[in-house]
């Protein structure tokens, strides 16, 4: 069966950087496109960044342009999110999560159980 | 950049009829999907290209998008259909989300 599992996550001081991984099973990860999704506590649901199968295409939100690098090793199963100069608003636990299709028709058809980030001093 | 907004919260009283709305620009030129997230839970998508019910997703879901509005409706609505419910589309090479909608069934 599907699986992602998370990890990576903990305290950070601001200004600080964290990497978490994702480590995918049960299917190719090479054949889909994956994101990492964050959610604050208490607030709703916050897309970060995008990456195609092959890693040709990247996308990111503007809260995370220039300090978050999204990466992964299909050889390895493995979906990265490189975080650097945290910051507290950057507190929240972060999905990794499968897309079923592409552009358009992007849905989010599998979801890992979340890693939490805490940004503070 | 693009927005879709919900309403915070929606009551129902269970077996009634829930509609949850999710407002954009020309929402209805792009496919709207659908996502519940119960208490201490990861998302689950329940409706996807507006009105596509993935599987193991019970009958009552259903979805429609025209206009600036997409809708998620479930009928019969059940004490376990309580949660937040988010709205996703694809905006401009981004993945925009509703702020969510919670749903109390009373």
């Amino acid at each position: 069966q599907v699986q992602l599992v998370e990890s990576g996550g903990g305290l950070v001081k601001p200004g600080g950087s964290l990497r978490l991984s994702c480590a995918a099973s049960g299917f190719t990860l090479s054949d889909y496109y994956m994101s990492w999704i964050r959610q604050a506590p208490g607030k709703g649901l916050e897309w970060v960044a995008h990456i195609g199968s092959g890693s040709y295409l990247i996308y990111y939100a503007d809260s995370v342009k220039g300090r978050f690098t999204i990466s992964r090793d299909n050889a390895k199963n493995s979906l990265y999110l490189q975080m650097n100069s945290l910051r507290a608003e950057d507190t929240a636990v972060y999905y990794c999560a499968r897309s079923a299709g592409v552009e358009m028709a992007t849905r989010f058809d599998y979801w890992g159980q979340g890693t939490l980030v805490t940004v503070a001093s | 950049s693009y927005e879709l907004t919900q309403s915070p919260s929606v009551s129902v009283s269970p077996g009634q009829t829930a509609s949850i709305t999710c407002s954009g620009d020309k929402l209805g030129n792009k496919y709207a999907c659908w996502y519940q997230q119960k208490p201490g839970q990861s998302p689950v998508l329940v409706i996807y290209q507006d009105t596509k019910r993935p599987s193991g997703i019970p009958e009552r879901f259903s979805g429609s998008n025209s206009g600036d509005t997409a809708t998620l409706t479930i009928s019969g609505t059940q004490a376990m259909d309580e949660a937040d419910y988010y709205c996703q589309a694809w905006d401009s090479s981004t993945v925009v989300f509703g702020g969510g909608t919670k749903l109390t069934v009373l």
